[in-house]
């Protein structure tokens, strides 16, 4: 089975500054890995997804995650926040082989003050 | 590409009703998801079509709840007896499948239906 663990339920920084949602998965098998971000009263979009060609993934807005197998690891960065990434983000394993389920984290709520 | 659409967009009843959602996914899009998602938490796997097969359902989609998906295009989530544990947002999700790569293409979501049991 797959999961991932997302290590901070909330992240506070201040724009202009760096942002790092951490990620840790679990996976039998080499895994597709996903984040997605959700803004409220909005549906979930997909930020960027790690399918075993580069480690380094660039998504939308500026964010990229790399892949470190030896650390189990999919951390979400971006180099300099902005008001409108305050948002929940979520990190997600796809499934196996003939399991097309995704598996999602509990979530990261990210805060950008002035 | 209209996106997913879920109807309605927020549904109250009283437990002990039955209610039914509909998502209509991205009409090239073969394969269709329903998640449940609760305050707090990241979205759980409830059941999973390509066209018109169900696929796959969670532990979690207990016999009160029935999706169908009859001609490959919209789906209907029904529960029925709806208790009180059953508030959550239901998300609708749909995907272009096949065996060519890139495998697990991602999923498209809807804007969810919100269910309130009272």
């Amino acid at each position: 089975a797959q999961s991932v663990t997302q290590l901070d339920s909330h992240v506070s920084v201040s724009e202009g500054t760096p942002v790092l949602l951490r990620c840790n998965y679990s996976s039998s098998y080499s895994p597709s890995l996903f984040w997605y971000v959700q803004h409220p009263n909005k549906g979930l979009q997909l930020l960027l997804k790690y399918t075993s060609a580069a480690t380094l993934v660039k998504g939308i807005n500026g964010f990229e995650a790399e892949f470190k197998k030896s650390e189990t690891s999919f951390h979400l960065t971006k180099p300099s926040a902005h008001m409108s990434d305050a948002a929940e983000y979520f990190c997600v394993v796809s499934g196996g082989t003939g399991r097309r389920a995704l598996t999602f984290g509990s979530g990261t709520r990210l805060q950008v003050q002035p | 590409d209209t996106g997913v659409s879920q109807d309605p967009r927020h549904k109250i009843t009283k437990r002990g009703q039955n209610v039914t959602f509909r998502c209509d996914p991205i009409s090239e899009h073969n394969r269709l998801y329903w998640y449940r998602q609760t305050l707090g938490q990241g979205p759980e796997f409830l059941t999973y079509f390509q066209n018109e097969a169900q696929l796959e359902k969670s532990r979690l989609l207990s016999d009160r709840f029935s999706a169908e998906r009859p001609k490959g295009s919209f789906s209907t989530l029904e529960i029925q007896r709806t208790e009180q544990g059953d508030s959550a947002m239901y998300l609708c999700a749909s995907s272009r499948g096949g065996g060519v790569p890139p495998r697990d293409s991602p999923l498209h979501f809807g804007n969810g239906t919100r269910l309130t049991v009272t």
